[in-house]
């Protein structure tokens, strides 16, 4: 199972929008409604911040928003805080579980 | 507090064994799928393996399938990975995380596993 592609960094101002994009195939992303994205700051331990492609778990804020389109899943970041910048990676179901290789995001 | 605290990470030859033991505490363990999740040195998250709240049904990476065991014991609150024939390729941070609707929702804070001669 081939990992998901996700654009090596992104980056964007305070306050901005960013979105990151996770594109798998028919076989993964476009098959299931059940993409995962996840936050990773350094040396710290993952979080969850969207599953089902665009439910938030309790906690985490609404200036994160995901969405899907054919083989692409995409997360939202608005008004960017400096504390946003950290990896980012997409996950999706694809019969086993396949991770996408990670976005570093810049707030400048 | 829900938490899951791993360990049994170290130094292994290429070849040898260990085995990971992750502690979950503050939510009701046998409730829930459970996996492991792992990050090489400057790389991203891999999935490795996940477990059905009984044990009934387990589930691996193609690369570990046949080296690695996943299970539980749902008395002690604990999750284990049985890390056999290691090869330098496992060299990671291994995460346990509770599985729920297919994500990854609560994370420990990971052990290191190093295979290298």
């Amino acid at each position: 199972q081939s990992a998901l592609t996700q654009p090596a960094s992104v980056s964007g101002s305070p306050g901005q929008s960013i979105t990151i994009s996770c594109t798998g195939t028919s076989s993964d992303v476009g098959s299931y409604n059940l993409v995962s994205w996840y936050q990773q700051h350094p040396g710290k331990a993952p979080k969850l911040m969207i599953y089902e492609v665009s439910k938030r778990p309790s906690g985490v804020s609404n200036r994160f928003s995901g969405s899907k389109s054919g083989n692409t899943a995409s997360l939202t970041i608005s008004g960017l805080q400096a504390e946003d910048e950290a990896d980012y990676y997409c996950c999706s179901y694809a019969g086993s579980r396949v991770f996408g290789g990670g976005t570093k995001l810049t707030v400048l | 507090e829900v938490q899951l605290v791993e360990s049994g990470g170290g130094l292994v030859q290429p070849g040898g064994s260990l085995r990971l033991s992750c502690a979950a505490s503050g939510f009701t363990f046998s409730s829930y799928w459970m996996s492991w999740v792992r990050q090489a040195p400057g790389k991203g998250l891999e999935w490795v393996a996940n477990i059905k709240q009984d044990g009934s049904e387990k589930y691996y990476v193609d690369s570990v399938k046949g080296r690695f065991t996943i299970s539980r014991d749902n008395a002690k609150n604990s999750l284990y990975l049985q890390m056999n024939s290691l090869r330098a390729e496992d060299t990671a941070v291994y995460y346990c995380a509770r599985f729920i609707r297919e994500a990854f929702d609560i994370w420990g804070q990971g052990t290191m596993v190093t295979v290298s001669s």
